[in-house]
């Protein structure tokens, strides 16, 4: 089955605490993008990978770090995590370069910052 | 930029009535646009999406869209709603071209079916 999945789906932790979050795709996309969704602001792109060793800010990006080593993976690290970052992520993969590719979407990271 | 507003962020409808949810965009030349749903602990799901072509687009669970270039709108229909599709619904654009074309989302809509 093409999937995008996503670990942990459930994360509280303290302040300054390092977390990584995983991402892995099995249907050979090469692009790969992270989302966080808070409440009224819809979804917002954090950082996304054109392809293995190629990674950019997205609009959102301050406090997040990313790699992408392999095609199928692109986890998501929060070094020093704060309250701010408290919220809903999700993982999305794409064929190509085009915009008018499908984006399939992980089922999401809840993710709390005590 | 380009920007996606959804008027509305809660509609509610009665089971088997006309579900119509909105959607306009700006952008400065005509992207791809996408509607996606996402029922409750779960990620999104593409409904249906617009690239060329004609610009009535079926999509999935009985829904569908129109793009209308003079109006920047796609706004998501579905003649009879039932008591399933309560969840929320995403409009978003992309494109055109290659490179980082992320989707911009709008704020959502969140859609209640009352029996």
């Amino acid at each position: 089955e093409a999937q995008v999945t996503q670990n942990p789906r459930y994360l509280i932790t303290v302040t300054g605490k390092k977390l990584t979050v995983t991402c892995s795709q099995n249907m050979n996309h090469e692009y790969m993008s992270w989302y966080r969704q808070d409440p009224g602001l819809g979804l917002r792109q954090i950082y996304y990978s054109m392809n293995v060793e190629v990674t950019d800010k997205g609009d959102v990006p301050e406090g997040y770090k990313v790699s992408r080593k392999e095609k199928r993976n692109f986890p998501l690290i929060l070094e020093s995590p704060s309250p701010n970052q408290t919220s809903l992520y999700f993982c999305a993969s794409r064929k190509g370069a085009s915009g008018s590719y499908e984006q399939y979407f992980g089922p999401g990271t809840r993710l709390t910052v005590t | 930029a380009q920007s996606v507003t959804q008027l509305g962020s809660h509609v509610s409808v009665s089971e088997g009535a006309l579900v119509l949810l909105r959607c306009n965009y700006s952008s400065s030349v005509p992207p791809y646009l996408f509607w996606y749903v996402q029922y409750p602990n779960q990620g999104l799901q593409l409904l249906l999406k617009y690239t060329t072509g004609a610009t009535l687009v079926k999509g999935i669970n009985g829904f569908e869209a129109e793009f209308k270039k003079s109006e920047t709108s796609f706004h998501l229909t579905k003649p009879s709603a039932h008591m399933s599709d309560a969840a929320e619904y995403f409009c978003a654009v992309s494109g055109p071209g290659t490179g980082n074309t992320p989707l911009v989302f709008g704020k959502g809509t969140r859609l209640s079916v009352i029996a």
